[in-house]
């Protein structure tokens, strides 16, 4: 079954570590993945999408394959990243499977 | 403003009494769907819609059901609510599924069932 796991219920950083979340997918094909955010009080909202290759806010997440990962890392956390982290899949049809959610937070 | 509304923003209501909750989209989009969230288990995709009349179940439809008579509206509707359907509601909708369309979410309808 097409599934996203994302382990961690709650990740805890100090201001300035290295943020890593992580995701993993179960999916044979080749898969159409995100990372969503939710601010406090704001809208989930996309942060990036693993075709795009693209840097949102000092955050990336390389496609792994062969491990079927997705994990979103940050070099440097800062007080602002504090949020809950979705990571999704489209698994080529025209439904969405989210993970259970990460909250982060960044400690000062 | 490119946006995706919801109304209302919080209910509570009594098991049994039909409900529905409205989603409104002013960017075109074909794509809409309905999403709960509970604490532990994310988001689950209840319904969704590729385009006008063509709606289709997601993961968790059971209890619910949905109407896209117009490109922009997609209601979800609670005939009879029971308490396990007290949730964290998100509309959402996009260009099209996948392709990696961004979805772009509502504020969300707080619902409690007694």
């Amino acid at each position: 079954a097409q599934r996203v796991t994302q382990p961690e219920k709650l990740l805890s950083v100090f201001k300035g570590a290295p943020v890593e979340l992580k995701c993993n997918y179960s999916y044979s094909g080749s898969p159409e993945l995100f990372w969503y955010v939710q601010y406090s009080r704001q809208r989930l909202q996309l942060l990036l999408r693993h075709i795009s290759r693209e840097s949102i806010k000092g955050f990336t997440a390389d496609l792994n394959k062969g491990e079927t990962s997705f994990h979103l890392k940050k070099p440097f956390a800062q007080e602002e990243d504090s949020a809950m982290y979705y990571c999704a899949l489209n698994p080529g049809t025209y439904k969405y499977i989210f993970g259970t959610g990460t909250r982060l937070k960044v400690l000062a | 403003e490119a946006q995706v509304t919801q109304n209302p923003r919080y209910l509570i209501t009594v098991t049994g009494k039909k409900l529905t909750v409205t989603c409104s989209q002013n960017m075109n989009h074909e794509y809409m769907s309905w999403y709960r969230q509970d604490p532990g288990l994310g988001l689950r995709q209840i319904y969704y819609s590729m385009n006008v009349e063509v709606t289709d179940k997601g993961d968790v439809p059971e209890g619910y059901k949905v109407s896209r008579k117009e490109k922009r509206n997609f209601p979800l509707i609670l005939e009879s609510p029971s308490p396990n359907q007290t949730s964290l509601y998100f509309c959402a909708s996009s260009l099209g599924p996948g392709q990696s369309y961004e979805q772009y979410f509502g504020p969300g309808t707080r619902l409690t069932v007694t």
